[in-house]
């Protein structure tokens, strides 16, 4: 099956600091990425959708300033959480579609990246 | 309303039991439903889709009722190992396909 990875799978960071997320699609090209943050007891939700070589389409009340997403490769999107503050601290996890997209096409999602800020 | 709702439990139940989960959606566009497995700390994995005729997997069986907007899951003959947060996700038409994941309903199989 589809495999896709992130890294780090955890990061502990001091408040003000900037952390870079990398997700990858190991073994299929993913012209779509999405990545999703997930607090304690919480549903997974949206943050962005990534696009090859196009600009993230960001959800409503997420800041495209503070969470830069990169989608530079058919195989790569990275997320950069910018001045990192506590309340950032969640689960952060990304997920590929493989091409072409269609109704059914499963997403396989990254291991999760846990990101904690002092 | 929110987009996906369900109840997120937990659900207690003893070995070799029969349990459903209900799942209700707002959006009456929606075009692809799905229910995934979360395990406690890790990534969902998706469990299986939900076609409009029904569709059944082993001892999982999904259903789809589009006029009630709201999709099920049933599990027979509970095992300890279908202990884990069963999360209703639903996708939406459109180029980029939209998909909203419900909270997720805990799953707890008692020995």
């Amino acid at each position: 099956g589809a495999v896709v990875s992130q890294h780090p799978s955890r990061v502990i960071c001091k408040s003000g600091t900037s952390v870079k997320i990398e997700c990858r699609s190991l073994d299929f090209q993913a012209t779509t990425m999405f990545w999703y943050r997930q607090f304690p007891k919480k549903s997974l939700m949206l943050m962005a959708t990534s696009n090859e070589g196009s600009k993230a389409t960001y959800e409503q009340g997420v800041e495209k300033d503070k969470f830069l997403i990169n989608h530079a490769s058919l195989t790569l999107s990275t997320l950069t959480v910018t001045s990192a503050h506590p309340e950032d601290s969640s689960f952060y996890i990304c997920s590929a579609r493989d091409r072409p997209a269609s109704s059914y096409n499963e997403q396989f999602f990254g291991p999760g990246t846990r990101l904690t800020v002092l | 309303r929110k987009e996906v709702e369900q109840d997120p439990g937990p659900f207690n139940v003893p070995e070799g039991a029969t349990v459903a989960f209900n799942c209700t959606y707002s959006n009456s566009a929606s075009q692809s439903f799905f229910w995934y497995r979360q395990d406690c700390r890790k990534e969902p994995k998706l469990l299986m889709s939900v076609y409009s005729s029904g569709n059944e997997d082993g001892r999982f069986t999904a259903q789809l009722n589009r006029a009630s907007q709201y999709i099920s899951l049933l599990i027979r003959d509970s095992k300890l190992s279908d202990s884990a947060t069963y999360l209703c996700v639903v996708k939406d038409l459109g180029g980029y396909q939209k998909v909203t994941f419900g909270i997720g309903t805990k799953l707890q199989v008692i020995p």
